[in-house]
């Protein structure tokens, strides 16, 4: 399948940073990228939605100015986490889905694990 | 919007047997139904999809069937392995719909005991 990585894998960070997590599409050009949240023993929460080029779309309850995400090429979306608090740490995962590898697919990268102190 | 329902949330089987998990769909438009699996401390991976246009999809030990009059498709894994527990997701969406995302079930706990 299509390969989509993140970086980094895991982040500890104190509280009121602001973390940056990049999401890459390697093989392929993602004109669409999500991310998503995962608790623990949890299902997937979507975030936010974003096109290549295009503000994002954000998911109710999701903050658009803490939770801001970059979608500034087909290969590249950043996710910054500004000011972060403790109830922020989670497990977080982009998803890309675009051209060339079907539009359905939706391929998921390995999550950053971030942990605010 | 679409609604999935998955069951059971928790799966345990002996090794070599069949474990099967049953999603439901809300969304009469939904066409397109993909299955993920994950391991602990990982993202999903994709491990077989099925679109509306047929019923049933198998790759080696592992099929999807699709009743698109009863909204409702399941994952069936044969011959279960120790290095298939995991949890295991089905979602679904409208592949016409443009930038709609997948709408995701709450997950199965599959723990497969050798």
């Amino acid at each position: 399948g299509a390969v989509v990585s993140q970086h980094p894998s895991r982040v500890i960070c104190k509280s009121g940073t602001s973390v940056k997590i990049e999401c890459r599409s390697l093989d392929f050009q993602a004109t669409t990228m999500f991310w998503y949240r995962q608790f623990p023993k949890q299902s997937l929460m979507l975030m936010a939605t974003s096109n290549e080029g295009s503000k994002a779309t954000y998911e109710q309850g999701v903050e658009k100015d803490k939770f801001l995400i970059n979608h500034a090429s087909l290969t590249l979306s950043t996710l910054t986490v500004t000011s972060a608090h403790p109830e922020d740490s989670s497990f977080y995962i982009c998803s890309a889905r675009g051209q060339g590898r079907g539009t359905d697919t939706q391929y998921f990268g390995p999550g950053t694990r971030l942990t605010v102190l | 919007g679409e609604n999935v329902e998955q069951h059971p949330s928790t799966l345990s089987v002996q090794e070599g047997d069949s474990a099967v998990i049953k999603c439901t769909y809300s969304d009469s438009a939904s066409n397109y139904f993909p299955w993920y699996k994950q391991e602990l401390g990982k993202g999903p991976q994709l491990i077989i999809d099925i679109r509306s246009n047929v019923g049933e999809k198998k790759d080696q030990r592992i099929a999807v069937t699709l009743n698109k009059t009863a909204k409702h498709f399941s994952l069936h894994i044969t011959e279960t392995q120790p290095e298939d527990s995991a949890v295991y997701f089905c979602a679904a969406r409208d592949r016409f719909s443009g930038n709609t995302p997948l709408v995701f079930g709450k997950g199965t706990r599959l723990s497969v005991i050798a």
